[in-house]
């Protein structure tokens, strides 16, 4: 069964590093999101992206964050300068059709720590 | 804004019996999605059950059903005859007619005694 891959599977680095997290949606699906969850917390929307750009972005989404699906198969989130407070398990989802409540297919998480 | 609320941070229960696990949500929208999924200590999330707005019947997946009250804004998750694999952490989530973001629940840490 199709599912959705993430790498790595733990992260860290230290405060103020970029970093690149991976994911590789389930092939024929055409909407992707990313999720984040810090420990103990709920779990919070980051962005979508939808035919090749940003469709909605939380206000978690700042400046310091971008997306992109750079070959048709990956679809990355990057941070470019890590804080501590970004330590989290971030989540990419994605969903075969653009509209309906259609299940997302979440990825087994990158856990990102930030020293 | 959307809300969902997740009173319960845990719950235990005897394995075969029944559990109800509560959730709330605050919206304006008349079209709206709710869902209920399952995080186990994989971490990875899986849908258990999902319901559309405009549904008056209840949603039932096997041993799982809801019981969603749409004046009430309620939509509580049942689980029967419960099973030593449906220990995990439990999530309500919301979406709408907009790019149907999740809107999630604080969780419930559901355990089940043997």
């Amino acid at each position: 069964e199709p599912e959705v891959t993430q790498t790595p599977s733990h992260q860290v680095t230290q405060m103020g590093q970029e970093v690149i997290l991976r994911c590789v949606p389930i092939s024929n699906h055409l909407y992707f999101y990313w999720y984040r969850q810090i420990l103990g917390q709920k779990v919070e929307f980051l962005v979508s992206f939808y035919n090749n750009e940003i469709s909605e972005k939380s206000e978690i989404f700042d400046d310091q964050f971008s997306v992109e699906r750079p070959d048709g198969s990956n679809f990355t989130l990057k941070i470019r300068s890590t804080k501590l407070e970004d330590s989290a398990m971030y989540f990419c989802a994605s969903t075969p059709l653009a509209g309906g409540p259609n299940e997302q297919f979440f990825g087994p998480g990158t856990r990102l720590t930030v020293l | 804004a959307q809300t969902v609320t997740q009173s319960q941070p845990e719950m235990s229960v005897q394995e075969a019996e029944t559990v109800t696990l509560s959730c709330t949500y605050d919206t304006s929208e008349s079209d709206y999605y709710l869902f209920w999924y399952k995080q186990p200590p994989s971490r990875q999330m899986i849908l258990v059950i999902r319901q559309e707005a405009y549904k008056q019947q209840n949603a039932t997946e096997n041993r799982f059903s809801v019981n969603f009250q749409k004046a009430a804004k309620s939509f509580s998750l049942k689980i029967s005859d419960s099973q030593l694999g449906d220990a995990a952490m439990y999530f309500c989530a919301y979406s709408w007619d907009s790019n149907y973001q999740l809107i999630w629940g604080a969780g419930t840490k559901l355990i089940i005694k043997p």
